[in-house]
């Protein structure tokens, strides 16, 4: 069946340093790839997606780019604020935007 | 827009209890999803309703059932709870059906602990 793996957490950054959160997948037919991230107390948000390889999925600064080859979809930014402090998490759904799975998600601090 | 809203917010039950959660969908939504959420760990996809009817469904047993209603609120039922149980439960909800639409909004979620 379909699976998601991302880096396991804790991650903890200081104010402006570089993310990364890997995120690899196992799909069959053509998934669409996205991340949502769980602030403290709220529920899940869509932070950005990918419906067909080669898409950059972008939003709030952060970057994700759908790479079949490498069944890859790693999360970016280049200068995370306190504020980006959440748990975030990698998932996919099937071509027809259903039966979606999730990772495990990794918990993000970031430190001023 | 009132968004995706749960009740209720916190449940505490004990083993072998039966529980009734609400889910009311964003404005405009007509497709439910149920996901449960263990401590550490990613939502794990329940079933979905649609048109009143279950859609699909994950890899849980038959205890836990659902019911969408004319208005598009569902409700998720879990019977002859087990400790295993305690976990977030969370709503999402879609338009046009789900197909093609890709995403979904979440409700801040239902915290079911079983004693």
């Amino acid at each position: 069946g379909n699976s998601v793996t991302q880096m396991e957490g804790p991650v903890t950054l200081s104010e402006e340093a570089f993310l990364t959160i890997n995120c690899t997948y196992t799909a069959t037919g053509y998934p669409s790839l996205f991340w949502y991230v769980q602030y403290p107390g709220e529920g899940l948000q869509l932070l950005l997606k990918a419906t067909k390889a080669d898409d950059k999925g972008s939003n709030k600064g952060f970057e994700a780019t759908y790479r079949k080859e490498t069944t890859s979809f790693h999360l970016e930014k280049g200068s995370v604020q306190v504020s980006d402090s959440a748990v975030y998490f990698c998932a996919l759904s099937d071509n027809y935007g259903q039966n979606f799975v999730f990772g495990p998600g990794t918990r993000l601090s970031v430190l001023p | 827009d009132a968004g995706v809203t749960q009740s209720p917010t916190h449940l505490i039950k004990t083993r072998g209890q039966q529980v009734t959660l609400r889910c009311s969908p964003k404005s405009g939504h007509d497709t439910v999803s149920w996901y449960q959420q263990a401590l550490g760990q990613g939502p794990q996809f329940i079933f979905q309703y649609y048109e009143e009817e279950e859609r699909q469904r994950g890899n849980f047993p038959d205890r836990f059932s659902g019911h969408q209603f004319p208005n598009y609120s569902s409700e998720l039922n879990v019977n002859a709870l087990l400790l295993g149980d305690s976990a977030l439960y969370l709503c999402a909800s879609s338009p046009g059906g789900g197909l093609g639409i890709y995403e979904q909004y979440f409700g801040p979620g239902t915290r079911l602990t079983v004693t």
